[in-house]
């Protein structure tokens, strides 16, 4: 089955700065890719996603980069606020009737005032 | 509109007894799936349904968790004998019904502590 590893466990940058989430999926039918942010307590909500017949979306400061070959995709968010702290959490859905997610680990997001 | 709602938020349980997880995904949405979030983990995949039709279970990790969902709308994953390693956020989803429609959309959990 898919397996999706996400890189850092942990992010901590100042306000301003940018923030770089990195995830890499094994299976090449995996054609879904959507990031979802989740913050203490709360439930998962969308914030972008990408499919494999485009190699890039960006949505306002936050932009996703996909690299099928190399079969990895990342999570930029520039001028991060404190807001955008919370857990990041990429993923992978392989084709198919259910095309459930198979999630990466998640990655802590601290933006320091 | 409405999202995605889930009952009853926390639940605390003694070891060996049964409990029932509710979902209520949003109206008219086809897809539903079950996902067990781990302290600290990404969600993992549990079941799926298309409708009342359980397509997809791989993901059940015993014969003790069972879900359904008979009118196609409501949806409860229910464990029995329950176990400590049972403790973790039972997230339900669902989506629309066509191709086109990827996004899946999570309701807030339920958080169950098994002592």
């Amino acid at each position: 089955g898919e397996n999706v590893e996400q890189h850092p466990s942990t992010l901590s940058v100042q306000e301003g700065d940018s923030a770089v989430i990195k995830c890499t999926y094994s299976d090449s039918a995996s054609n879904y890719f959507p990031w979802y942010k989740q913050e203490l307590g709360k439930r998962p909500q969308l914030i972008i996603d990408i499919r494999s017949n485009v190699g890039e979306k960006k949505d306002q400061r936050i932009a996703v980069t996909l690299n099928k070959t190399a079969k990895h995709f990342s999570l930029h968010i520039t001028e991060t606020q404190p807001e955008d702290s919370a857990v990041y959490f990429c993923a992978a859905s392989i084709s198919g009737s259910a095309r459930q997610l198979t999630f990466g680990s998640g990655t802590q997001l601290t933006v320091l005032p | 509109g409405a999202g995605v709602s889930q009952s009853p938020r926390y639940k605390v349980a003694k070891r060996g007894q049964d409990v029932a997880l509710r979902c209520d995904p949003i109206s008219g949405h086809v897809s539903l799936f079950w996902y067990q979030q781990a302290l600290g983990q990404g969600p993992e995949f549990l079941t799926y349904f298309q409708n009342e039709a359980q397509l997809d279970k791989s993901g059940l990790p015993s014969d003790r968790f069972f879900a359904e969902r008979p009118e196609g709308s409501v949806s409860t994953l229910k464990i029995q004998r329950t176990q400590q390693e049972d403790s973790a956020v039972y997230l339900c989803a669902s989506r629309p019904q066509t191709l086109s429609q990827e996004t899946q959309y999570f309701g807030p959990g339920t958080r169950l502590l098994v002592l």
